[in-house]
C-alpha cells in the first residue's frame, strides 16, 4: 500500500524550461512535506519542504506546491540546468518533528543540453 | 566536517546468511535512522535510534534489527537472508535541535545483494 506516489518515474525537459515532478498522497493525516534529490552512488539530499499551513514554498529555483484537498504537491524547477539531472523523492510524515518518513519511489529527471 | 559514513560499500551474501551494517553519523547527531532502497519501492523507512533506544520503527519482519552504541554510531543486523533483501540501504542521521528528515543527512548508502 503506496501512501505516497510518484506517477511519473522519469521526465525528460530542456535545458532553461521547467521541471515539474508530482507527488500524490493518501493519508490525510499527513502534514509534512519534503523533496529529497538524489545522484548516483550518493545519498539523497535535503532540497525543500512544506508544511500542511502553506500552499507554496520557495527557495531559488524550486517551489514546492501543495494542494491539500487534491492530497497532491508538485515541485518545479525554473529553470531547469543539466546539474538538476538526479532522481527526485517526495516525503511525508505526520508531524515536522517525526523522524519516521514516507517515501515515494522516485521520478528519475534528465535536463537536456 | 565527516559526513555520515555507511560501512561496508558493497556487499554480496548468500541466502540464509546474516548481514550487519554500519553507520557512522556526523560528530554530534544522536539520531539516526535507516532506510531499505529498492527500485520498485522507493525509499520504505526501517528504524530510527536517539540516545541508543529504539523510537521509530518501520513494517519490517524481525529478521530486520539494529542497535545504536553510546558514541551514536549504529547498526543494522538482517539475519536469514531472502533474494528480496536485496537493497540499497541508507543511514541517515540528525541533529537534536532539528526535527524530521529536513535535517537528515544521508550517507552514501550500503549496496548489499544476495544471492
Amino acid at each position: 500500500d503506496q501512501q505516497v506516489k510518484q506517477n511519473s518515474p522519469s521526465l525528460s525537459v530542456q535545458e532553461g524550461r521547467i521541471s515539474i515532478l508530482n507527488c500524490d498522497y493518501t493519508n490525510s493525516m499527513f502534514d509534512y512535506f519534503l523533496w529529497y534529490k538524489k545522484y548516483p552512488a550518493e545519498g539523497p539530499t535535503f532540497l525543500i519542504s512544506i508544511s500542511s499551513i502553506k500552499d507554496k514554498n520557495e527557495d531559488g529555483r524550486f517551489t514546492v506546491f501543495l494542494n491539500k484537498s487534491a492530497k497532491h504537491l508538485s515541485l518545479h524547477i525554473v529553470p531547469s540546468q543539466p546539474g538538476d539531472s538526479a532522481v527526485y523523492f517526495c516525503a511525508a510524515s505526520e508531524g515536522s518533528g517525526t523522524y519516521k518518513y514516507i517515501f515515494g519511489t522516485g521520478t528519475r529527471l534528465k535536463v537536456l543540453a | 566536517k565527516a559526513g555520515v559514513t555507511q560501512t561496508p560499500r558493497y556487499l554480496i551474501k548468500t541466502r540464509g546468511q546474516q548481514v550487519t551494517l554500519s553507520c557512522s553519523p556526523i560528530s554530534g547527531h544522536r539520531s539516526v535512522s535507516w532506510y531499505q532502497q529498492t527500485p520498485g519501492q522507493g525509499l520504505q523507512f526501517l528504524f530510527e535510534y536517539f540516545s541508543e533506544t529504539q523510537r521509530n520503527k518501520g513494517n519490517f519482519p524481525g529478521r530486520f534489527s539494529g542497535r545504536q552504541f553510546s558514541n551514536s554510531r549504529s547498526e543494522m543486523n538482517v539475519s536469514t537472508l531472502e533474494l528480496g533483501d536485496s537493497a540499497l540501504y541508507l543511514c541517515a542521521s540528525s541533529p537534536p535541535s532539528i526535527g524530521g528528515a529536513n535535517g537528515y543527512t544521508f550517507g552514501s548508502g550500503t549496496r548489499l545483494t544476495v544471492v
